[in-house]
């Protein structure tokens, strides 16, 4: 079976450090994957997407980027944070199909102080 | 720029109560998938619907396409508190695999014993 793995679970880190979330997919192959940013009980926006490896799509100009090492591994990076970067970050794959449905990680809580 | 409107934002009913939630879009999508989340969790699909004006009923939850595949509602009929959460919608846009998948602002769903 599918399983994916976010990590950390909550990051408070200082503005203008660096940040590196992970997140790796296991039982599938060759899956999109997407980095989502949520605000407190509001919707996902996306942030990042990628069909494949070394290749990301990015959805907002922000302080953010994302890479694609490996197949089923997914990161999203800063150099240096801001506090606007603070928020709920959810990392996500599905299939290749237009029908299949996305998977979620558990989620980042990032505070930025 | 794809844009999922969903409404209402919040919503507070009465345990027994019928809600409809909308979303919409002026884009035409693949397909549109519904999905319920709960406090630092991540979204968990409920339906995806594919056809337009395509039907789908889950318990006491009804999910209609719109026939130009440009909007949908989920229906819901006698609430009960145990469907009190976070409901969003979330649309695949382009033939092929794009890899784009676009959530709405999301609904608060808030049912009262």
């Amino acid at each position: 079976s599918q399983t994916i793995h976010q990590w950390p679970a909550t990051l408070v880190q200082p503005v203008g450090s660096p940040l590196s979330l992970e997140c790796t997919v296991e039982g599938t192959s060759n899956p999109n994957l997407y980095w989502y940013r949520q605000a407190a009980g509001r919707g996902l926006q996306l942030l990042f997407y990628s069909v494949g490896i070394g290749q990301i799509s990015s959805e907002v100009p922000q302080n953010l980027s994302a890479s694609r090492p490996q197949d089923r591994q997914f990161i999203l990076s800063s150099k240096k944070l801001l506090l606007s970067d603070s928020g709920f970050y959810l990392c996500a794959w599905s299939g290749t199909g237009l029908n299949t449905e996305a998977f979620f990680g558990q989620g980042t809580r990032l505070t930025v102080v | 720029t794809q844009l999922l409107e969903q409404s209402p934002q919040f919503l507070s009913i009465q345990e027994g109560e019928n809600l409809t939630v909308y979303c919409n879009s002026s884009s035409v999508f693949s397909s549109l998938q519904w999905y319920r989340q709960e406090p630092g969790e991540g979204p968990v699909l409920l339906v995806t619907v594919v056809t337009g004006g395509e039907v789908k009923k889950l318990k006491r939850l009804t999910f209609q396409f719109g026939d130009a595949r440009k909007d949908s509602s989920l229906h819901i009929t006698a609430a009960q508190p145990g469907d009190t959460g976070l409901y969003l919608c979330a649309g695949a846009f382009g033939s092929g695999n794009t890899g784009k998948l676009i959530f709405g602002q999301g609904t608060t769903l808030q049912v009262k014993p």
